[in-house]
């Protein structure tokens, strides 16, 4: 049981352009969210968070929205950049509960186009 | 730099061998760690936690009995994939969370292939 998806495997965007990468969750206990970037063969690197008592939180380039009603959360990335160029992953945790154990998303990766 | 480092990076070895995975946390201590295995082109499967000084609590399916886990001190967990086979060949990855910046960091990961 997949409780953290994202159904987009892969994304090509231009450069300049926006980059927008989707994930959804089904366990309503999850109210931290996060966004990993992760290059082949190292380990994923932290990028955005956003607790559920917010819908929104922007960092630089990076924003993260979400809807807790949907339980859907969107990395957007603005404009995009080659360097841009991994895979994604969202993970979410029951964090309230103490617990820093994180569900990662079956990724997308995303290709920036020079 | 890196706040978690695991050791060895890459590893090859023989089916029927034992292989040890360090993971550190470098510069704060940490109660709990996390390894998670990747298979290629999927996501990050959470493995188990690490709890210091008491067992380790895996995840369901996960055989605690070939993925041996040891959080002998607030800086170190070791993961030991005992009579590995070839379906045991993966990318590990620990993390842990500095609970005082509220922060997860992972390691780089290891390459474990058995031959």
């Amino acid at each position: 049981d997949q409780q953290v998806k994202q159904n987009s495997p892969s994304l090509s965007v231009q450069e300049g352009r926006i980059s927008i990468l989707n994930c959804d969750y089904t366990n309503s206990m999850f109210d931290y969210f996060l966004w990993y970037k992760k290059y082949p063969a190292e380990g994923p690197t932290f990028l955005i968070s956003i607790s559920s008592i917010k819908d929104k939180n922007e960092d630089g380039r990076f924003t993260v929205f979400l809807n807790k009603s949907a339980k859907h959360l969107s990395l957007h990335i603005v404009p995009s950049q080659p360097g841009d160029s991994a895979v994604y992953f969202c993970a979410a945790s029951p964090f309230s509960s103490g617990t820093y154990k994180y569900i990662f998303g079956t990724g997308t990766r995303l290709k920036v186009l020079a | 730099g890196a706040v978690v480092s695991q050791h060895p990076s890459w590893v090859i070895c023989k089916s029927g061998t034992s292989v040890k995975i360090e993971c550190r946390s470098l510069d704060f201590q940490a109660t709990t760690m996390f390894w998670y295995r990747q298979f290629p082109k999927q996501s990050l499967m959470l493995m188990a936690t690490s709890n210091e000084g008491s067992k380790a609590t895996y995840e369901q399916g996960v055989e605690k009995d070939k993925f041996l886990i040891n959080h002998a001190s607030l800086t170190l967990s070791t993961l030991t994939v005992t009579s590995a086979h070839p379906e045991d060949s993966s990318f590990y990855i620990c993390s842990a969370p500095n609970r005082e910046t509220d922060t997860q960091y992972f390691g780089p990961g290891t390459r474990l292939t058995v031959l």
